[in-house]
């Protein structure tokens, strides 16, 4: 089945602690993007990366870094520098461009962090 | 600066009612809408899309309307079933710009049996 895979489902910080969020695509997508939720709020925009070895930063990236090293992967480290990151983090991916513009986003079922 | 905005947390209706979901824009940029729906602990799914070009989609039960010059948008379900209890959310993006989705706080609907 074609899908996004977000794993783990639930993941616990302690201060100071970075921590590695996994998100893995088999759609063949080009486009990948790590969004957070927090209670009553809409889902805002950390990172996103339209091709391999290139992302950018979206409207909240402050204390988060992201790699990609591969089309179907793109992870999102939660580092100790982001002081507020108990959220729900959802990862998603697209199709870009030419005949397949205006393709929706389709998303993981996310990770909850938490504090310890 | 909220430029998608979802005035209505939440809505009640009733199981085969009509239920309407509305969704106001600040930027003139934006021509390409989306509607997700969202339950607890999973990530949201993709529902249905519209265009600036036009000024309804219709999928089934679902029926998005595009009004540009109120920058306004709704979700029309008809009828109204249970299952459809979740969070929707409305979504936009500058077409002419980055893939980047700008979405709203969301409208909990909730259908009565």
């Amino acid at each position: 089945d074609g899908g996004i895979t977000q794993s783990p489902k639930y993941l616990f910080r302690k201060e100071g602690q970075n921590v590695t969020l996994s998100c893995e695509q088999n759609l063949n997508h080009d486009a990948m993007y790590w969004y957070r939720q927090d209670p009553g709020q809409g889902l805002r925009l950390i990172y996103y990366s339209q091709i391999v070895n290139d992302f950018q930063k979206g409207d909240i990236a402050e204390g988060y870094s992201v790699s990609r090293e591969k089309k179907e992967s793109f992870p999102l480290t939660v580092t100790s520098a982001q002081k507020n990151p108990t959220a729900f983090y959802l990862c998603a991916s697209s199709s870009l461009g030419g005949r397949r513009r205006n393709q929706p986003q389709h998303f993981g079922d996310g990770t909850r962090l938490s504090i310890l | 600066d909220q430029q998608v905005k979802q005035n209505s947390p939440s809505l009640s209706v009733q199981e085969g009612r009509i239920s309407i979901l509305n969704c106001d824009y600040t930027n003139s940029m934006f021509d390409y809408f989306l509607w997700y729906k969202k339950y607890p602990a999973e990530g949201p799914t993709f529902l249905i899309s519209i265009s600036s070009i036009k000024d309804k989609n219709e999928d089934g039960r679902f029926t998005v309307f595009l009004n540009k010059s109120a920058k306004h948008l709704s979700l029309h379900i008809v009828p109204s079933q249970p299952g459809d209890s979740a969070v929707y959310f409305c979504a936009a993006k500058n077409e002419g710009g980055s893939e980047k989705l700008v979405f709203g706080k969301g409208t909990k609907l909730t259908v009565n049996p």
